[in-house]
């Protein structure tokens, strides 16, 4: 099955800063989500991105399918951005295969 | 779109006992997922509906559980002679026709002592 790896594990950063979390997947893929999993456990979809740049806010992300990754871009960050960030892929309608997850946390 | 609903969100239950979770998918949504989430893990697929039909079960799916969507909109899971290796988060899934998106609920967190 599709591979997904994410980097880093964990992220420490001082509120206001920026940082970019990494997807890498093994295999071609046409559904490609970034989630934010809260201190609840609720999974909160932030990008739908198979392909291409999209920004929403602070957060951007970009895919680049043909090179099996896609980056997550966090600027100013604050305190509320803390928690573990997901990728998950999937090909059509299949299952999606989770990475193990960027823990960040923000602190003031 | 109220989102994805699951009922109930904690459960408590001692080795043995059976237990049955429910999600209520985005109304118009025609695909249904089950997940799993251990401490510290990324979500395990379980198993994919097509509004009635199961059209995928991966092997964590064990023959204690089962799942259901008889009429094609809400599913339950059931576990039966639960294990205290079931302890985790259970997750569902929806999905719309226009894209592969997948949006969850805010998931059943099992306990089995």
């Amino acid at each position: 099955g599709i591979q997904v790896e994410q980097s880093p594990p964990d992220l420490i950063l001082q509120e206001g800063a920026n940082s970019t979390l990494r997807c890498n997947f093994s295999d071609s893929v046409n559904n490609l989500q970034w989630f934010h999993q809260n201190p609840w456990g609720q999974l909160i979809n932030l990008f739908y991105i198979p392909s291409g740049t999209k920004q929403n806010g602070r957060l951007s992300a970009t895919t680049v399918a043909t090179e099996r990754y896609s980056l997550l871009y966090i600027s100013s960050s604050q305190t509320t951005d803390s928690g573990v960030y997901f990728c998950a892929v999937a090909l059509n309608n299949n299952d999606m295969r989770f990475g193990a997850g960027t823990r960040l946390t923000v602190k003031p | 779109d109220t989102g994805v609903s699951q009922n109930p969100r904690h459960k408590i239950t001692k080795r043995g006992q059976n237990v049955t979770f429910r999600c209520d998918p985005i109304s118009e949504h025609n695909r249904l997922y089950w997940y799993r989430q251990t401490l510290g893990q990324g979500p395990e697929f379980l198993t994919y509906f097509q509004n009635e039909a199961q059209l995928e079960k991966s092997r964590l799916l064990s023959d204690r559980f089962s799942a259901e969507r008889p009429k094609g909109s809400f599913s339950t899971l059931e576990i039966q002679r639960t294990e205290q290796g079931d302890s985790a988060m259970y997750l569902c899934a929806s999905g719309g026709a226009q894209t592969y998106e997948q949006y969850f609920g805010p998931g059943t967190r099992l306990t089995v002592t």
